[in-house]
């Protein structure tokens, strides 16, 4: 009965570097989202992916952000050239499907860190 | 843009009482309200939701209420457990989009 599984917990980056973080939905689910969360702050929206599609990457970063959802193996989402404004919380969630107002099951987020 | 705004940032109160989380949202095409916990170090988890067609939706001691007129929801627990203890989050749907307010943390008090 595995809930959404996130690696890694904590990741460590300097500036330059490539972040990539990866997110296994909940059995089932075919429908993932990536959110970040900045100190102080809420989560906000950054993309909807379904199996090999992105639906929906309107809170995304323009450049040095993309997300996959390939059809075997986790969702990942990858940060090129990071820089210290992407030490942040980053969540994913899932759902079995993307009918407005079903529920997302959250994982336990990414802490990335930009020394 | 901030589309959803939980003005307090934490609330204190006394196990057995009834805590109280407001929640206010500026875009009238939202379909659907979720409130979602949150606990350090974890990821939120769902707790109950509320269509715009509704007014209020009950589970257990959890009741939400929607107020259309004043844009307004807020999430009642009644009576407060120390377990409540968490981050409180209320989230405004439409289509694929999720909208987040920035929590409000709720200490319940022994």
């Amino acid at each position: 009965n595995a809930g959404v599984m996130q690696n890694p917990r904590h990741l460590v980056r300097r500036r330059g570097q490539e972040a990539r973080l990866r997110c296994s939905p909940m059995k089932g689910h075919s429908h993932v989202y990536w959110y970040r969360q900045l100190p102080e702050e809420g989560l906000k929206f950054m993309v909807y992916l379904q199996k090999e599609n992105i639906i929906d990457e309107s809170g995304m970063p323009k450049e040095r952000f993309s997300a996959e959802f390939p059809k075997e193996g986790p969702s990942i989402l990858r940060i090129q050239q990071v820089v210290r404004g992407d030490s942040a919380a980053y969540f994913c969630a899932s759902s079995p499907r993307g009918a407005v107002g079903q529920p997302q099951h959250f994982g336990d987020g990414t802490r990335l860190s930009i020394l | 843009d901030q589309q959803v705004k939980q003005n307090s940032p934490s609330l204190s109160v006394q196990e057995g009482r009834i805590s109280i989380l407001n929640c206010d949202y500026t875009n009238s095409m939202f379909d659907y309200f979720l409130w979602y916990k949150k606990y350090p170090a974890e990821g939120p988890t769902f707790l109950i939701s509320i269509s715009s067609i509704k007014d209020k939706n009950e589970d257990g001691r959890f009741t939400v209420f929607l107020n259309k007129s004043a844009k307004h929801l807020s999430l009642h627990i009644v009576p407060s457990q120390p377990g409540d203890s968490a981050v409180y989050f209320c989230a405004g749907n439409t289509g694929n989009q999720f909208y987040f307010g920035t929590g409000t943390s709720l200490t319940v008090i022994p």
